[in-house]
């Protein structure tokens, strides 16, 4: 079963733009991640965030986490033709637990 | 430092058939995953070890998939028989001890027919 949900499900932009990507979560979490996934190839780990944590950044990455509304945001600025991938947040519940993923945002960034 | 390594990258197989997936994780990962991922969707964890030992196969459709990490370190996917709805990218991942961040390898697609 699938935990978090992203939204939008799509999402095209042209270069130099930001990109501001939803997640939804539905049970008590111990930390939230944020993964990169290009066409046919695995994921790409982008940024961690923890349960008592509330924005973290990374290059041009930005990610909050709102534990009361049970969401986070993902925030690419400046866009550019390289970032377009599909992107999965996943919730990690406990510290021994796997990940649940989403069903991710397709991120298009037109030239 | 290698990344995790997958074979084979694509597999074309009938139904009814079995197949086997090989997972090399990066040197020193003492936990390994397992996922499946179906077309446009997340992946979906199957199994997780830590070292040698299966400590989370609640996920595992039992009846026909088997897995197994030997001296805790590569690992093998098998299905036996393969239904069409098993064609997904099977994705294994490995994290070092302490540490959070999944490293993933690039998944073998797997076509049922």
């Amino acid at each position: 079963s699938q935990q978090g949900e992203e939204d939008p499900q799509a999402l095209s932009i042209q270069e130099g733009e930001n990109a501001t990507m939803n997640c939804s979560y539905k049970t008590s979490i111990n930390n939230l991640q944020w993964y990169r996934q290009n066409s046919g190839r695995g994921l790409v780990h982008l940024i961690l965030i923890r349960s008592n944590e509330r924005e973290k950044h990374s290059g041009r990455l930005r990610v909050t986490l709102d534990t009361s509304k049970k969401s986070s945001s993902l925030l690419i600025t400046a866009s550019r033709a390289a970032d377009t991938a599909s992107y999965f947040c996943a919730t990690k519940a406990g510290g021994a637990d796997g990940l649940t993923f989403g069903k991710g945002t397709h991120l298009i960034i037109q030239p | 430092e290698a990344g995790v390594v997958q074979s084979p990258r694509y597999k074309i197989i009938e139904k009814k058939q079995p197949v086997a997936f090989w997972c090399n994780p990066i040197s020193g990962h003492n936990t390994l995953y397992w996922y499946r991922q179906n077309l446009g969707q997340g992946p979906e964890l199957l199994i997780r070890y830590e070292n040698e030992e299966a400590v989370d196969d609640s996920q595992l459709p039992k009846d026909r998939f088997s897995a197994e990490r030997l001296k805790g370190v590569d690992s093998t996917l098998k299905i036996q028989p393969a239904e069409l709805g098993d064609s997904a990218v099977y994705l294994c991942a490995s994290v070092p001890r302490y540490q959070e961040t999944q490293y993933f390898g690039p998944g073998t697609r797997l076509l049922v027919l």
